[in-house]
């Protein structure tokens, strides 16, 4: 298994513009969770997903901020408008039966608002 | 609030074990204790979870006091590769709603030397 992949690695952009992060999970996997880093507020949950429905996205910042999950394979995470305070490293992972066994991360799209 | 007391920083030399520790005093019968770690510039990778009893596996043993208020976290044999930021969590054991969502805080930066 390839495990859980990410598009892009990296993105910059310009203030303003609309962004859309990409995620594939592990095949199997039934949840699916968007993490974003920064240095100042760490890693913070944003959004899960449970059988392609969102369950709980209090940690989204903003209206701003949307994620969908059209179907088992496939999960984008938009934000628009961006601005620069949205800069950071946004993770998806994913995990069988809410990860009592661990979530499997993705590599990580480092996303940069100029 | 915090749930996990952790060192903010810790060495160790190539070869020798790392014993990396972490105090969770207000755990409750149902929470498990996970550990993560991040290598630099990487997704965070599941380690190892245990309830009470100590667990081992093909990366690290967790040792849980018997009043489970702390654990330690051992990497036999570390080596340079070991170097990250590792996550000690304690996590409810349901499956689902707000306290069984995998929180993170700051961790301990482990830096593995010659």
């Amino acid at each position: 298994d390839a495990g859980v992949i990410q598009s892009p690695r990296h993105e910059v952009t310009e203030m303003g513009q609309e962004v859309t992060l990409r995620c594939k999970p592990i095949s199997g996997h039934d949840y699916l969770f968007w993490y974003r880093q920064t240095m100042m507020r760490g890693l913070e949950l944003l959004i899960y997903f449970n059988n392609n429905v969102p369950i709980d996205d209090s940690g989204m910042p903003e209206d701003r901020f949307s994620a969908k999950m059209p179907n088992a394979s496939f999960s984008t995470l938009k934000i628009q408008p961006s601005e620069p305070r949205d800069s950071a490293v946004y993770f998806c992972a994913s995990s069988y039966g809410f990860g009592v066994g661990g979530y499997t991360f993705g590599s990580g799209t480092r996303l940069t608002v100029v | 609030d915090a749930k996990t007391t952790q060192p903010t920083s810790m060495d160790c030399a190539e070869g020798r074990a790392a014993n990396l520790p972490c105090n969770h005093s207000t755990i409750s019968g149902n929470e498990y204790v996970y550990w993560y770690r991040q290598i630099h510039s990487q997704g965070p990778q599941y380690i190892i979870h245990g309830l009470k009893n100590n667990e081992t596996n093909e990366m690290a043993s967790l040792i849980i006091t018997e009043d489970r208020k702390s654990s330690t976290l051992i990497l036999p044999h570390a080596t340079l590769r070991d170097t990250a930021v590792y996550y000690c969590i304690v996590r409810f054991r349901g499956n689902t709603g707000t306290a069984s969502k995998l929180t993170f805080g700051t961790g301990t930066r482990l830096q593995v030397t010659l």
